[in-house]
């Protein structure tokens, strides 16, 4: 099992960014996927959930401002973030969703800075 | 929401000796299932979590024996016998019973 996220970086407040995770090594459209983050020196702070049939949670912070997504046929996972803002900023990391989160991937940093 | 507690904040222990990390939760983690649903994770120093401890009580895949976990419907421990270098790290619990997930804030382990 593997997890690669990628699109991460320096946005501006207010601007948009994608980030992916790239799954390998199982059945990935037969498992539900999460987005978690940490703020730099923080703890862990769930974001999205997406069922194996593309049903979809937010934490109440990025509701309506962030989306999770997933194309079975890439293999890929998704998270679109919309409106950025300063508290955005943090390492984040997608896992996979079976008795716990069984496989992180090594994390993504997203830095929101005029 | 669930708010999950965790004590110490730190814990600093000599090799080979044990470690013990409180976790309490503000509800009830007993599903209607009869599960427990209460996870620990490991942090190791610039690492990705990985998990250790599932509904409870069950190591994860590859997870060596020393590690342990019991407890009640709110009230958890994580316990480690005979600590090793790798242990080093932040210990968080986590659970899964409903939405929002959330997490304990972190025991740092280190070795005296």
């Amino acid at each position: 099992v593997q997890l690669v996220e990628s699109g991460g970086g320096l946005v501006q407040p207010g601007k948009s960014l994608k980030l992916s995770c790239s799954a390998s090594g199982f059945t990935f459209s037969s498992y539900g996927m999460h987005w978690i983050r940490q703020a730099p020196g923080k703890g862990l702070d769930w974001v999205a959930y997406i069922s194996s049939s593309s049903g979809t949670v937010y934490a109440d912070a990025v509701k309506g401002r962030f989306t999770i997504s997933r194309d079975n046929a890439k293999n890929t996972l998704y998270l679109q973030l919309n409106s950025l803002k300063s508290e955005d900023t943090a390492i984040y990391y997608c896992a996979r969703s079976v008795t716990g989160m069984d496989y992180w991937g090594q994390g993504v940093m997203v830095t929101v800075s005029s | 929401d669930i708010v999950l507690t965790q004590a110490p904040l730190s814990v600093s222990v000599t090799p080979g000796e044990s470690a013990s990390i409180s976790c309490r939760s503000s509800k009830s983690l007993l599903s209607s299932k009869g599960i427990t649903s209460l996870y620990w994770y490991l942090q190791r120093p610039g690492k990705s979590p990985q998990l250790l401890i599932y509904q409870m009580s069950n190591l994860a895949s590859g997870v060596p024996d020393r590690f342990s976990s019991s407890g009640s419907e709110t009230d958890f421990t994580l316990k480690i016998s005979k600590v090793e270098t790798e242990d080093v790290g932040v210990y968080y619990c986590g659970h899964r019973l409903e939405y929002p997930r959330t997490f304990g804030g972190g025991t740092k382990l280190e070795l005296k």
